[in-house]
């Protein structure tokens, strides 16, 4: 089992805000994935980075890849009301997906 | 209909009844996948479908049966089941199944008593 750890496991901040969630594991990836799941929906993916070290911006979101290809983080600035939902990372590998618990993230107005 | 569309939404069931889950995907994907979401744990892939065929099965308890009669729809059979069988079952499509990215369901929240 390739496991992956989320943390925080729960974030409660103000509108405006700066955040930053981490997905961690020992295992190396060939890609990791970020979803937001709102309630009552499914996840939505957010991001796909492959490279080691690789960097991608959605807006006020900020993704990061580690060097190694075992970690990622996800910084949100400026948070907004709307950001609020459960975040979740998912490491692939030969194939197949393996989530974390997930962060939930809830911005107050 | 958009997506994927999982029926119904949420359904409470007793231990000896037998019901069954239904997603369908109008994406025009190859592959199709049941998870099983439960608080503060990670999603647990229960299924895997590719091409109509079960290519992936995550040691899942007998008492859920999977079936997909084609590349749009999936089904989900539970019979017997226990109360620690209560959670978000999410349905989830993908073009392949080469790591490529998936379309979920809005899930059903399922209850057993």
């Amino acid at each position: 089992t390739q496991l992956l750890e989320q943390s925080p496991q729960f974030l409660s901040i103000q509108e405006g805000e700066n955040l930053t969630v981490y997905c961690n594991s020992s295992s190396v990836f060939s890609s990791l994935q970020w979803y937001r799941q709102e309630p009552g929906e499914g996840p939505v993916l957010l991001v796909t980075v492959v490279t080691g070290g690789e960097v991608k911006k959605l807006k006020r979101l900020t993704f990061q890849f580690g060097d190694a290809r075992k970690d990622s983080s996800l910084h949100i600035t400026a948070a907004q009301p709307g950001d609020t939902g459960l975040y979740l990372c998912a490491g692939v590998n030969f194939n197949k997906f393996y989530f974390g618990s997930g962060t939930k993230l809830n911005v107050k107005p | 209909e958009t997506g994927v569309t999982q029926t119904p939404r949420h359904l409470v069931m007793g231990m000896t009844n037998k019901k069954s889950l239904k997603c369908e995907q109008h994406l025009g994907h190859n592959a199709m996948y049941w998870y099983k979401q439960s608080a503060k744990k990670p999603l647990e892939l229960m299924f895997v479908y590719s091409l109509e065929e079960r290519v992936e099965n995550n040691s899942v308890p007998s008492r859920f049966s999977p079936e997909c009669p084609n590349s749009s729809h999936l089904f989900l059979h539970l019979h017997t089941l226990q109360p620690e069988d209560s959670a978000l079952y999410l349905c989830a499509s993908s073009q392949a199944t080469t790591g490529s990215e998936q379309f979920f369901g809005p899930g059903t929240r399922l209850t057993v008593l």
